[in-house]
């Protein structure tokens, strides 16, 4: 089945440092993915929708400036966060359609972030 | 604001029984909607999915039943198994079945006790 590799599965890092995640489509291409972002004992609550070849779209209330993605080829969208503070402290997964039927969304195996 | 609420946050059902996982949704025009399982420390995984101009869906030991009149579905799992212990989430999207956001309820924690 279609798989979907994110990395780091964990990270620690300093506050004001920035942190790159990355989410790679193995056996398909994926020209649109998914970010999420998960607080504990919350949803998931979706932050971008990262566009191959183009600019991604943010949720409402997500600093484009501190989240950037970058979807740099069909089989890869990155995630940076950028002078992370503790409040970043999340677990972030990523998602990508292998298809065009919804129930085939393929979701990563997360990262979980904290900052120091 | 929350669309899509799961209003118990923790489920414990004795194995064999049937577990029955709640869901509510506020936003009529949602025409699709899914279940994921997920572990810790992992992404979630599908399970089930119906599409809202059904009332019922079946996979094995799964159902999805969905009430539109109601902005309601549930999951039932028959027999629970210990191995179904994980959170479950429900998630609704506008797209009728094609590929469109997912908006995920707050998950419900099942627990199969032995």
């Amino acid at each position: 089945g279609a798989v979907v590799s994110q990395h780091p599965s964990w990270v620690i890092c300093k506050s004001g440092t920035s942190v790159k995640i990355e989410c790679r489509s193995l056996d398909f291409q994926a020209t649109t993915m998914f970010w999420y972002r998960q607080f504990p004992k919350q949803s998931l609550m979706l932050m971008a929708t990262s566009n191959e070849g183009s600019k991604a779209t943010y949720e409402q209330g997500v600093e484009k400036d501190k989240f950037l993605i970058n979807h740099a080829s069909l089989t890869l969208s990155t995630l940076t966060v950028t002078s992370a503070h503790p409040e970043d402290s999340s677990f972030y997964i990523c998602s990508a359609l292998p298809g065009r039927r919804i129930y085939g969304y393929t979701f990563g195996s997360g990262t979980r972030l904290t900052v120091v | 604001d929350q669309q899509v609420k799961q209003n118990s946050p923790s489920l414990s059902v004795q194995e064999g029984r049937i577990s029955i996982l709640n869901c509510d949704y506020t936003n009529s025009m949602f025409d699709y909607f899914l279940w994921y399982k997920k572990y810790p420390a992992e992404g979630p995984t599908f399970l089930i999915s119906i599409s809202s101009i059904k009332d019922k869906n079946e996979d094995g030991r799964f159902t999805v039943f969905l009430n539109k009149s109601a902005k309601h579905l549930s999951l039932h799992i028959v027999p629970s198994q210990p191995g179904d212990s994980a959170v479950y989430f429900c998630a609704a999207s506008l797209g009728g079945g094609t590929a469109s956001k997912l908006t995920f309820g707050t998950g419900t924690r099942l627990q199969v006790t032995l």
